[in-house]
C-alpha cells in the first residue's frame, strides 16, 4: 500500500514570497507518480504538477516546481512569487506502477496568502 | 465538453434511500474515476474505469456502492440504502494518461440525514 504524509496542516506566506509545502511518500513500487493537487474554496481539485520517479529532472509548471529527492521519499511542492489567488488547500498524491490508477492522497496543506 | 460536469452539485437524502450521482467526463478521455472526499480529508478512491469496464473497484467501501458506465462516457455512482457516513463530496475525473493527471469536477456533496 501507499502511504503520503502532509505534516504542515496550514502555512502562511507572504505576498511575493516564496513557500514550500512538504511531501513525503512511502511505496515499495518502483515504478510511480507523484501529483500536487490545488483546492480552492469552490472545491474543484486543480491540477498543478507530475513528477515521474524515473524523471532525472525536478518538474517546472510556471511558478511551480517539485523538490523531489528519491532517496528521502519527499517531493515537496515550491510556489515562487506567492499570490493572494494561491490561498487554497493543497495535496499531495501518489499513483503506483504503470496499470494502476488509483491515486493515495495526503490530508492536504492549506495555505494562506498574505497581502 | 469542456471539463469534467457532475450533477447534481447538492444532494441531500433520507437515511435508507437511493441516491444516483452522474458525471459526464472530459469528451475522448477514455480513464474516469470517482473519489469521496470527507470533510478535512484528502479524496478517497472508489472505483476506475478504462472504457465501459470497471478496471479496478478496490475502492468501494461496500455492496451498498455501486458504477456504472455503459457506453463509455457518462458514469453513474449508485448508492443503496444511505447512510449518515455516506455523507462527503464525491469527485469524478477523467485523464487522458497517467502523467497528465487528472481533471477532477466539482464534485457532488451528499448529505444523508
Amino acid at each position: 500500500a501507499q502511504k503520503i504524509t502532509q505534516t504542515q496542516p496550514g502555512m502562511f506566506v507572504q505576498e511575493k514570497e516564496a513557500v514550500t509545502l512538504d511531501c513525503t511518500y512511502d511505496t515499495s513500487d518502483p515504478s510511480y507518480g507523484l501529483f500536487w493537487y490545488k483546492q480552492p474554496s469552490s472545491g474543484e481539485m486543480i491540477f498543478l504538477i507530475y513528477q515521474g520517479s524515473y524523471d532525472q529532472q525536478n518538474a517546472t509548471e510556471g511558478r511551480y516546481s517539485l523538490n523531489f529527492q528519491k532517496a528521502r521519499k519527499s517531493a515537496n511542492l515550491v510556489i515562487s512569487a506567492s499570490q493572494l489567488g494561491d490561498s487554497a488547500m493543497y495535496f499531495c498524491a501518489i499513483g503506483v506502477g504503470g496499470s494502476a490508477r488509483q491515486l493515495t492522497f495526503g490530508s492536504g496543506t492549506q495555505l494562506t496568502v498574505l497581502p | 465538453g469542456a471539463g469534467v460536469s457532475q450533477t447534481p452539485s447538492n444532494k441531500v437524502t433520507e437515511k435508507g434511500k437511493y441516491v444516483e450521482l452522474r458525471c459526464d467526463p472530459i469528451s475522448g478521455h477514455t480513464a474516469l474515476y470517482w473519489y469521496r472526499q470527507s470533510l478535512g480529508q484528502g479524496p478517497e478512491f472508489l472505483i476506475y474505469f478504462q472504457g465501459t469496464g470497471a478496471a479496478d473497484d478496490s475502492g468501494l467501501p461496500n455492496d451498498r456502492f455501486f458504477a456504472v458506465r455503459p457506453e463509455g462516457s457518462v458514469s453513474t455512482l449508485k448508492i443503496q440504502r444511505t447512510e449518515r457516513g455516506d455523507s462527503a463530496v464525491y469527485l469524478c475525473a477523467s485523464s487522458s494518461g497517467f502523467g497528465y493527471g487528472y481533471t477532477f469536477g466539482s464534485g457532488t456533496r451528499l448529505t444523508v440525514v
